[in-house]
This record gives C-alpha cells, structure tokens and sequence, in this order.
C-alpha cells in the first residue's frame, strides 16, 4: 500500500526565505511526527501529532518553526527566515496508535 | 531527557562475518526499544521491535536483538552478513506511556559496510 509521502524531495532556498514541506501520512494513521536528519547527526524529534490532542512541540528549535495538521491527515512544516543551520532533511513519520512508525522518504533542504 | 548512544559509527565487515552493533539508551522507566535500517537511497524501515516479553526479539532478514535491562542495552545481531545488508543501522527509544508511543529518540547511527 501507498506510504509516507513527502515533498519536495529536494528544496534550495536563499537564507531568510521561508519554507513549506508537506507530508502526507499512510491512510488511518492517527499519530504524525516531524524529525530532522543534519548531517553526520542522529534524526531529531521537532512535533508529534496524535488524533485531536494537542501537539507536542517540545522538539521545535526556535518560533521560527511551526507545523499543522489539517483534517488528521496532511501536514505542514513551515520554517520562516531560514538561516543555514537549517539546513537538513527533514523526515516525517505516521504510525497506528501503539504501532512503531512509518517513514516518508524526505525532504533534503538546502538553504544557500 | 532520554539518550541513546550507537558505540560504533563505522563497521566494515567481509560476507559471513558475525555481526553486532550495540546500543544502550538512557531511561529509568518502561520503554520501547526498535532498530530501524535505511539501505541506500531508501526510507528507513523498521527492521526489529520490543515491545514486552522475550527479551529475545527477531526481526527480518535474519537480524535479532536483545534487551538487557539491567545493562540499558538492545544490541542488534545477526550471525553472517551478506553484501545487501550494507545500510545505515538506528536504534530507537521511547517511553511507553501505555496508550500511545510518542517521539522517538534516535541514536546517531551506525553505518555497516560488508564487502563482497
């Protein structure tokens, strides 16, 4: 079956650009999760959806990052005034609830 | 905050050799433990889990890990490696909250190398 969906793939900007990365998660997945990959580093957790609770945000690294959920389903990363140390990809995850999670193929930033 | 460290960054290993790659992770409660494989130019996929129960777990493509938890360790093992096991290895944690799973914590990853 169809599974995580991101795009871009890949995404140049100029620093101070802002930015949107879309994931679609696997249908019925009720639990979304945002991380980011830099390189030579581990995946590092940036937002988690969970159904209609409230999202846990703990992992956004400055206001400059936000995310949405729409309908449960696709979801948004915006990061305004990029700044080269944002530069990374940006992986999403959806998973069943107590199920482990599914991977998107990313999303390579690259702010120039 | 939990942590999880991989021990080995690189592994380069010949076809059959017997490999382990450890991982221990920092965490006094109930937790998840997964080691996810990302092969070249692929996403990352789940390669093994445990949740509860035998601390002796088997995943695909021969692989098997152990929770010790005594040691805070989930090693990842598997007796003779061929070429296509060549991929990024990630050990993975979390807190098991009972009802939902929440964010993982990733280690940094270990890349295995296998030589044909």
């Amino acid at each position: 079956g169809a599974g995580v969906s991101q795009s871009p793939s890949n995404k140049v900007t100029e620093k101070g650009k802002d930015v949107e990365l879309r994931c679609d998660p696997i249908s019925g997945h009720t639990a979304l999760y945002w991380y980011r990959q830099r390189l030579g580093q581990g995946l590092e957790f940036l937002i988690y959806f969970q159904g209609n609770s409230a999202p846990d945000k703990s992992g956004l690294p400055s206001d400059r990052f936000s995310a949405e959920r729409t309908g449960g389903s696709v979801s948004t990363l915006t990061i305004q005034r990029t700044q080269q140390e944002d530069s990374a990809v940006y992986l999403c995850a959806s998973s069943l609830v107590y199920q482990p999670q599914h991977f998107g193929d990313g999303t390579r930033l690259s702010i120039l | 905050a939990q942590s999880v460290s991989q021990h080995n960054h690189h592994v380069i290993l010949s076809e059959a050799a017997s490999l382990e790659l450890g991982c221990n992770y920092s965490y006094g409660g109930t937790v998840n433990l997964f080691w996810y494989v990302q092969y070249p130019g692929q996403h990352l996929q789940l390669l093994l889990k445990y949740f509860s129960g035998d601390p002796l777990v088997k995943g695909i493509k021969g692989f098997e890990a152990e929770f010790i938890k005594s040691k805070f360790s989930f090693n990842l093992r598997k007796p003779s490696v061929q070429w296509s096991d060549t991929a990024e290895y990630f050990c993975a944690v979390n807190a098991d909250r009972g009802s939902t799973l929440g964010r993982l914590y990733f280690g940094r990853g270990t890349q295995l190398t296998v030589w044909p």
